[in-house]
């Protein structure tokens, strides 16, 4: 399974500020996923980062808050925009090495907003 | 729209019992299902991947089944430690999709 090296692994931030967490991936893959978990919730999928396009976002989620960058098949960040309370959540970025290796996930980013 | 859905949402046991967590899916045409486990704050290790195919699978303690037709899905766990206590998440991989749906959870407390 690939390795993940997310960072970083806990902030505290002012509302109104932007903060961007970056994974790095031991081997290359086609896809990385960016997830959210909000306090006491499941994960929910915020958009599907493939190198040398456009990120994919799911419903509720939008471009302007969540900037995606794809650089290479190794890395990616996530910006999280213009924060406020409610974007307090962990931030988790996941890779998949096929159908017969399943996912692997990132340590998490707990983002508290202030 | 897949749904998963884990039942208990929490579960308390003494040290040594054996236990079972439970997770259905609305929609059966999925590839595979798989198993994670979150400690506090932390992100998601890999627990278990049952292929669509597959009716089981095992490691150590832990031994998870799949029932595709009914839309089922449970982990087991021998003689549970406290090291165990962690939220427990199951998640499918729906039909060509990519992404996984996850389950609510089940928070597992071990005490001694």
């Amino acid at each position: 399974s690939a390795v993940i090296s997310q960072k970083p692994s806990r902030d505290i931030c002012q509302r109104g500020t932007s903060l961007t967490i970056q994974c790095q991936v031991d081997s290359q893959v086609t896809m990385m996923f960016w997830y959210r978990q909000q306090p006491g919730q499941s994960l929910t999928l915020i958009a599907t980062a493939n190198q040398g396009s456009e990120a994919t976002y799911e419903s509720g989620f939008v471009i302007d808050k969540f900037p995606i960058s794809r650089p290479n098949l190794t890395f990616s960040t996530l910006t999280v925009s213009n924060m406020s309370p409610e974007d307090s959540s962990i931030y988790l970025c996941s890779v998949g090495l096929g159908q017969s290796y399943g996912y692997t996930f990132g340590s998490g980013t707990r983002l508290t907003v202030v | 729209k897949q749904e998963v859905t884990q039942i208990p949402a929490a579960l308390s046991v003494p040290e040594g019992e054996n236990l079972v967590l439970n997770c259905s899916f609305t929609d059966s045409a999925i590839y595979n299902l798989q198993w994670f486990r979150q400690d506090p704050g932390k992100g998601l290790t890999s627990l278990l991947l049952i292929q669509s195919s597959q009716r089981e699978q095992t490691s150590g303690r832990l031994n998870a089944s799949l029932d595709k037709s009914s839309g089922r899905s449970t982990l087991y766990i021998a003689a549970s430690q406290p090291g165990d206590s962690a939220t427990y998440l199951c998640a499918v991989r729906a039909g060509t999709a990519s992404k996984l749906t996850f389950g609510t959870g089940t928070r597992l407390q071990v005490t001694l």
